[in-house]
């Protein structure tokens, strides 16, 4: 049973470009939540995924935005980079009726 | 302003030993705990929880203390094992009515030499 994929595992862009990154969840999960985490520090919460619907947002600006589709997977879609968007971006997966997240390894992004 | 803070970057312990790892949280609506353990290349992985209206939650050799008057949890390895080396990441939600919704400190750092 494949885990939690996220992809692609690393990515370039520069300052101002648009960046989607994917995400697959573990068999059988319904939920998918988005973290960001920078150099040095925790993950921080973007945003949570729930029958195609975001239920939650964290203190992220609306260039942040998301989708899920009806196979539960998601994508985190981030417009007019800046720099301090670098970080490495995971994704959680959760099945129905439990909070565990399960997460994948995550996408190393790097704005220049 | 950071809700939870883990003060130690980084800890050292013998193989054998217990290992100690503290985290401290400052929101007082925070009611449900979690420790994560994360390898290089690998996303954190969930090790334990508690709730708050328990002060101590066991699994085998961790063991999670929750002190609410202080806003203080600790986080127990015994007995240490290298394979235990990575960072721990300390989480708290507060009720959120659905799944929770952690808020992480930034990690400790734990290295277990044989």
């Amino acid at each position: 049973d494949a885990g939690v994929t996220q992809s692609p595992t690393h990515l370039i862009k520069t300052r101002g470009q648009q960046v989607t990154l994917r995400c697959s969840p573990k068999s059988g999960h319904d939920t998918v939540s988005w973290y960001q985490q920078a150099l040095g520090q925790g993950p921080q919460f973007i945003f949570q995924y729930y029958e195609e619907e975001e239920r939650q947002r964290g203190n992220f600006p609306d260039r942040f935005s998301g989708h899920q589709f009806p196979n539960y997977s998601s994508e985190l879609n981030v417009n007019a980079l800046l720099l301090g968007d670098s970080a490495l971006y995971l994704c959680a997966s959760s099945p129905p009726g439990t909070d565990t997240q399960y997460f994948g390894p995550g996408t190393r992004l790097t704005v220049l | 302003d950071q809700q939870v803070k883990q003060n130690s970057p980084s800890l050292s312990v013998q193989e054998g030993r217990i290992s100690i790892l503290n985290c401290d949280y400052t929101n007082s609506m925070f009611d449900y705990f979690l420790w994560y353990k994360k390898y290089p290349a690998e996303g954190p992985t969930f090790l334990i929880s508690i709730s708050s209206i328990k002060d101590k939650n066991e699994d085998g050799r961790f063991t999670v203390f929750l002190n609410k008057s202080a806003k203080h949890l600790s986080l127990h390895i015994v007995p240490s094992q290298p394979g235990d080396s990575a960072v721990y990441f300390c989480a708290a939600s507060p009720p959120t009515g659905g799944s929770y919704i952690p808020t992480f400190g930034r990690g400790t750092s734990l290295i277990v030499h044989p």
